[in-house]
């Protein structure tokens, strides 16, 4: 089976911090990794993913991730938060051959103008 | 275009009532995941329709949650003789991709509250 590590609950950094949030998977094959963005009162939203290829993925609003898979981990960069990236962060993979997705437990960032 | 769409935003309900949760997904899109996201504990998954192939109900946590889809489009989430447990958000997701490899594209979700 498959699951995902969100090492952070909860992360505070004062605005232009640089920020990691840290993800790592337990499975044995290929995978899609999936970083999922909910910010207050909104639903959830695809920041990016990777399927295959360059394993330095770059999403939507600066973000970017990078797989690393002998370490299993597809952690979340941003050089310099914004106030308006106050938000939970989720990280989700799933397996080859599987449509489901398995969720981290999410990391709530707050940033602080 | 149109993303995809829940109803109710909000659910009370007593303690043993039946409840029904419906979903849009986006239009074509083949994929219909249902999801609970209970306070801490992330998103857990329940359900899943593919086109007209018989859905995955391995998510469900008991007999008392069912969920249909007609005609490959809508779906309707059902619990039966809520309990306080239940009370989560349960989020709908419309994929597109090739199967098994869907990108999914989340609703705003139903907050069920059991009383």
């Amino acid at each position: 089976a498959q699951s995902v590590s969100q090492h952070n609950h909860h992360v505070i950094l004062s605005e232009a911090a640089s920020l990691e949030l840290g993800c790592n998977y337990s499975y044995g094959g290929t995978v899609n990794l999936f970083w999922y963005v909910q910010y207050p009162g909104q639903h959830l939203q695809l920041l990016l993913k990777y399927f295959s290829g360059d394993p330095l993925v770059k999403g939507i609003k600066g973000f970017e991730a990078e797989f690393i898979k002998s370490k299993f981990s597809f952690n979340l960069r941003k050089p310099s938060v914004q106030w308006s990236d106050t938000a939970e962060y989720f990280c989700a993979v799933n397996g080859a051959g599987s449509y489901q997705l398995t969720f981290g437990k999410g990391t709530k960032l707050s940033v602080i103008p | 275009g149109a993303g995809v769409s829940q109803s109710p935003s909000n659910k009370v309900t007593e303690k043993g009532k039946d409840v029904e949760l419906r979903c849009d997904p986006i239009s074509g899109h083949t994929a219909l995941y249902w999801y609970r996201q209970s306070l801490g504990q992330g998103l857990e998954f329940l359900i899943y329709f593919q086109g007209n192939s018989a859905p995955d109900k391995s998510g469900l946590p008991s007999d008392r949650f069912s969920a249909e889809r007609t005609g490959g489009s809508v779906s309707t989430l059902t619990i039966q003789r809520t309990q306080q447990e239940d009370s989560a958000v349960y989020l709908c997701a419309s994929g597109v991709g090739t199967s098994p490899f869907y990108e999914q594209y989340f609703g705003p979700g139903t907050r069920l509250t059991v009383t």
